[in-house]
């Protein structure tokens, strides 16, 4: 079974931290991604990776940056927390080959900034 | 700009009864579709998929139809169960890049 790990279940930093959020996964997929969940919006894209050290926006990448060094490990970080970033951070992977849709979420992070 | 929208935040059934679920898409350049299933405090786990050349696929008590000139896909879940409680998101797909999710229906199955 494809396993997808995120550092933190819960997570509450201060307006002005930089917080980091981890996620790792164990099938040697190329593909990773960064969703966060908020009411009525469904999930929306922040980033997303093909490969190592490869890294392309999504749909809201504003106040935010990733990091992928090992093709096991992406990271979502926020330089300096907003409380308008309160929400579920979701991070999923995929295999990159023709046929290969189905994306693989970890548990999420609740990140509150306060 | 919604490129994928469900537009029902809300759905209850009785238990044994049917789930539809809908969703529409804008771009008829969309290929592939798929249904995930979120349980609260979990990640969303996939349930079932379609390519954009078939309209319909089946896979136990879950079914989702595509209608391609509609730009319209549903789920339905016959019969449906309690542990079919739980939010469920429609995604769409343009040649393997990365995908588009719905707002999500949360679905409520009553014994």
């Amino acid at each position: 079974d494809v396993k997808v790990t995120q550092s933190s279940r819960y997570l509450v930093k201060r307006t002005g931290e930089k917080v980091f959020l981890e996620c790792v996964q164990d099938m040697d997929h190329e593909n990773m991604f960064w969703y966060r969940q908020d009411p009525g919006l469904g999930l929306r894209l922040i980033y997303f990776s093909y490969d190592v050290k490869m890294k392309e926006k999504g749909d809201i990448p504003e106040g935010y940056s990733v990091s992928r060094e090992k093709k096991e490990r992406f990271s979502l970080i926020l330089e300096s927390a907003s409380t308008n970033q309160t929400s579920m951070y979701l991070c999923a992977s995929r295999a990159q080959h023709w046929g290969s849709y189905e994306q693989y979420f970890g548990p999420g992070t609740r990140l509150t900034v306060t | 700009d919604q490129q994928v929208k469900q537009n029902s935040p809300s759905l209850s059934v009785q238990e044994g009864r049917i789930s539809i679920l809908n969703c529409d898409y804008t771009n008829s350049m969309f290929d592939y579709f798929l249904w995930y299933k979120k349980y609260p405090a979990e990640g969303p786990t996939f349930l079932i998929s379609i390519s954009s050349i078939k309209d319909k696929n089946e896979d136990g008590r879950f079914t989702v139809f595509l209608n391609k000139s509609a730009k319209h896909l549903s789920l339905h879940i016959v019969p449906s169960q309690p542990g079919d409680s739980a939010v469920y998101f429609c995604a769409v797909q343009y040649n393997n890049n990365d995908m588009r999710f719905g707002a999500g229906t949360r679905l409520t199955v009553k014994p």
